[in-house]
């Protein structure tokens, strides 16, 4: 069973940059899933931040698109997550996820059916 | 983006009953919607996915529903360990978006 663990300063400044890492174990990250980042601000709903796949191809929220940048380290089996120019409204507990894909005929679903313990970054000075 | 809109926000309930959630999508969004569960302190929980397939080791008494726009969660008989919140997420386009969570608690 795949495993995903989260790792990175609990703690940012404002106009900072925010870096996580998520290893990923039970898995290769070279399997046909997409590796994502999900977040959760404190005590309100989850947020999908943006997704990779091994080869390279990434998707981002607009809302974030012009600080996020997603990457992969297939040799170490993880992926990265940075986010530039962060404030206190980036506070939040960050999860990296598994997107699923499951093919029904002509259909493909895809549901986050792996996740981090998630970990939590504050911003602050 | 498409808007998801869960109701009720809270739930109160007693072990034993049924619970039923809600979700509604800002567009058609065919069968691409997804159910999750989360603990305080925890992560979500995939539930069921493509509106209706319950995840393999979900008990039965979780059961989803619903295409289009309008969706539904039921709990059949509520336990001590579903007392939780609940999120619906659409799956039909990126950028993928969630409901704001319905809360259930113990009455």
């Amino acid at each position: 069973q795949v495993q995903l663990q989260e790792s990175g300063p609990g703690l940012v400044k404002p106009s900072g940059t925010l870096s996580l890492t998520c290893a990923v174990s039970g898995g290769s990250i070279t399997s046909s899933n997409w590796w994502s980042w999900v977040r959760q601000p404190p005590g309100k709903g989850l947020e999908w931040i943006g997704e990779i796949y091994h080869s390279g191809s990434t998707n981002y929220n607009p809302s974030l698109k012009s600080r996020v940048t997603i990457s992969v380290d297939k040799s170490k089996n993880q992926f990265s997550l940075k986010l530039t120019s962060v404030t206190a409204a980036d506070t939040a507990v960050y999860f990296c996820v598994r997107l699923k894909a499951d093919y029904y005929g002509s259909e493909t679903h895809f549901n986050f059916d792996s996740w981090g313990q998630g970990t939590p970054v504050t911003v602050s000075s | 983006d498409i808007q998801m809109t869960q109701s009720p926000s809270s739930l109160s309930a007693s072990v034993g009953d049924s619970g039923t959630i809600t979700c509604r999508a800002s567009q058609n969004i065919g069968n691409y919607l997804n159910w999750y569960q989360q603990k305080p302190g925890q992560a979500p929980k995939l539930l069921i996915y493509a509106s209706s397939s319950l995840k393999s080791g979900v008990p039965s008494r979780f059961s989803g529903s619903g295409s289009g726009t309008d969706f539904t969660l039921t709990i059949s008989s509520l336990q001590p360990e579903d007392f939780a919140s609940y999120y619906c997420q659409q799956s039909y386009t990126s950028p993928w978006t969630f409901g704001q969570g319905t809360k259930v608690e113990i009455k």
